[in-house]
């Protein structure tokens, strides 16, 4: 079993609908990261959380939302849906050691709204 | 602003060796990373860096130079599976990873 698991893997929706990308890790870290993939382009940071109680912006968190359930739950959300968050997405976790360290990604979710 | 660049395809042959550079502008520096990533998969770590000089990790060695903001992944002995993007990033003072646009390397037979 995958370490830092999404679901879903796949969605296609319509614009306007509401869009929940789901996030749990069993690797017990407490850093864990939202990421959007475009051709084209490097990862772009959505959103981080350092722990459960923390939540921080990244460079792109506008038209998303985030919930840290419990330390091995992040979830993404979408409230409207439009077609430009047509994305490949990533759910990262990194260990809350030290600051430094890889990431841990999962396997995707592949976004697509008509 | 911050910026890394990479180049954005590469193509090599099977067993040469391929060098893919990365050029980096960031505030503050705490380490680089490369990441290989194939096609529609998650990116898996393969090298970290902070310090200058070279580490080797089998077929696979990463240089750094933090006075030039530079650096590069050496991949030897390539072979059909080595085809793939490679993602520099680097972590910089507020310990946030900058992310290139990846590196396509197409290995031909």
């Amino acid at each position: 079993d995958a370490d830092v698991t999404q679901t879903p893997r796949n969605r296609i929706t319509k614009t306007g609908k509401r869009i929940m990308l789901e996030c749990s890790q069993t690797k017990g870290h407490d850093r864990m990261y939202w990421y959007r993939q475009d051709p084209g382009l490097g990862l772009r940071l959505i959103y981080y959380s350092f722990d459960v109680k923390d939540i921080n912006k990244g460079e792109i968190s506008d038209g998303y939302s985030v919930s840290r359930q419990a330390q091995a739950k992040f979830s993404l959300s979408l409230e409207s849906a439009i077609p430009n968050q047509t994305a490949l997405y990533f759910c990262a976790t990194q260990p809350g050691t030290g600051d430094t360290g890889e990431l841990f990604f999962g396997e995707g979710s592949r976004l697509t709204v008509l | 602003g911050q910026n890394i660049d990479q180049p954005t395809e590469m193509t090599a042959t099977e067993g040469a060796i391929v060098q893919i550079n990365c050029t980096y502008q960031t505030s503050g520096f705490n380490g680089l990373f490369w990441y290989q990533q194939h096609a529609g998969e998650a990116p898996t770590f393969l090298s970290y860096n902070v310090l200058d000089g070279l580490e080797e990790k089998g077929r696979f060695s990463s240089f750094l130079s933090r006075s030039k903001g530079y650096s590069y992944l050496l991949l030897k002995e390539l072979q059909m599976k080595d085809s793939a993007s490679y993602l520099c990033a680097v972590m910089d003072s507020n310990y946030q990873l900058i992310w290139g646009a990846g590196t396509k390397l197409i290995i031909k037979p």
